[in-house]
Formats: C-alpha cells, structure tokens, sequence
C-alpha cells in the first residue's frame, strides 16, 4: 500500500531550526512536495523535490533521499508565524498525490 | 501566482437540505479540479478528481451519488452534497492544475467549512 509517515507534532523555539522528517511508500514516484497549512485554512505551496539533494529557498529548505524513501524540510531563523502544519505529500506513478497527515509545529517565544 | 477561489468560504445547513460548492480557476484554466475533505486534525483526503467536460473519477468510499461534481468549463467545478447530514460536517478544499500527466503544482481554494446540523 502507499503510505507517508511524518511525525504529529514538534515544538520549537523562535529563532531557532528545526527539521521535520518523512518516510514515503508510493506506487511509482514522480516527486514530492511540501505544504503548510495554517489552521482553518487550505494548504499552500513550499516545496517540491524530485531528485536527490538539498533544495533551498529562503530559511525553508527540503531534502530527498529517493533510495532511502525519506525527505525532510528545514525551517531556519524560526518565526511565530511558522506555527502550523506541515503536510508532506508524494506524487505516484500516476501523478496522484498521496498526503501524510501533517505536523503540528508549535513555535513558543 | 495562480488563484482558486471558492464560495461559499461557510455554510450551515439543516440535515437532509443540499448544498453547492463552487471551485473557481481565476487567472488562468485549470485542467483538473480536486476535491478534498479534511476532518478536524487530520490530513487532506481526497474525494475526486475531475476534468472538464467529463465525469469525475470517485476514490474509493465515496459516494458519487451524494457528492455530485459538475466540471462544465475550465474555470468552474462545482460540488454539491446532496441530502447532507451532520457526518458530512467537514472542510471542503478544492484545487486545480494546468497541464494533464506530468508534475504540477496543485493551487488551492481557501476552502469551505460546512456544518450540518
């Protein structure tokens, strides 16, 4: 079956890093993305990695490693407005999007 | 960047009554349409996914007859919950693509919260 696996919850602290971590089992792979999703709101758009490596843009960055069915976004300089949810989502091989079920990211002072 | 719209952005109903939901591409023509359901902490589930001027393709467990999708132009799909009940209180996302078989974006509506009573 597909699966994504991404933890619940993370707590950080303003200024600081912090990395959420993804585990992926897709039919086929075609990429995958990373959303944010504040609450009460829909998902927009951060990242999408379809080859090996570090993607950077700005302070969020995003890794994959397809031999290892594992990614992770970065977040850096930590903002209280970075506190929402992350979804993790893998495109299969028939370009639909398989969702995780998002980490919570709660950022105090 | 590209913009979805949907409309209502609330709705309450009373149990048994329809509702529609409109998914609006605005600046530029969506060659698919998704609709999405999330419950409250839990991820996007998708419903179906529709193209225009075709009929929808359902997931698994879900009612096509109670979840009607009308995809008339490229700019426009429609979900309409017939005869809603208080399990369908949920959050509806809509979100649109350009271009069929390969990677693309999904650009999302800002959703609609629907709860029956």
């Amino acid at each position: 079956g597909q699966n994504i696996d991404q933890p619940t919850e993370m707590t950080a602290t303003e200024g600081a890093i912090v990395q959420i971590n993804c585990t992926y089992q897709t039919s086929g792979f075609n990429g995958l993305f990373w959303y944010q999703q504040h609450a009460g709101e829909a998902p927009t758009f951060l990242s999408y990695n379809v080859l090996d490596g570090l993607e950077e843009k700005g302070r969020f960055s995003s890794f994959l490693s397809r031999s290892k069915g594992y990614s992770y976004l970065l977040l850096k300089e930590l903002q209280m407005k970075d506190s929402a949810s992350y979804l993790c989502a893998g495109l299969d091989s028939n370009y639909q999007l398989i969702w995780g079920a998002g980490t919570k990211l709660i950022i105090k002072p | 960047g590209a913009v979805v719209s949907q409309h209502p952005s609330w709705v309450i109903c009373k149990s048994g009554t329809s509702v529609k939901i409109e998914c609006r591409s605005l600046d530029f023509q969506a060659t698919t349409m998704f609709w999405y359901r999330q419950f409250p902490k839990q991820s996007l589930m998708l419903m179906a996914t529709s193209n225009e001027g075709s009929k929808a393709t359902y997931e698994q467990g879900v009612e096509k007859d109670k979840f009607l999708i009308n995809h008339a132009s490229l700019t426009l799909s429609t979900l309409t919950v017939t005869s809603a009940h208080p399990e369908d209180s949920s959050f509806y996302i809509c979100s649109a693509t350009v271009g069929a078989g390969e990677v693309n974006e999904q650009f999302f509506g800002p959703g609609t919260r629907l709860t029956v009573l």
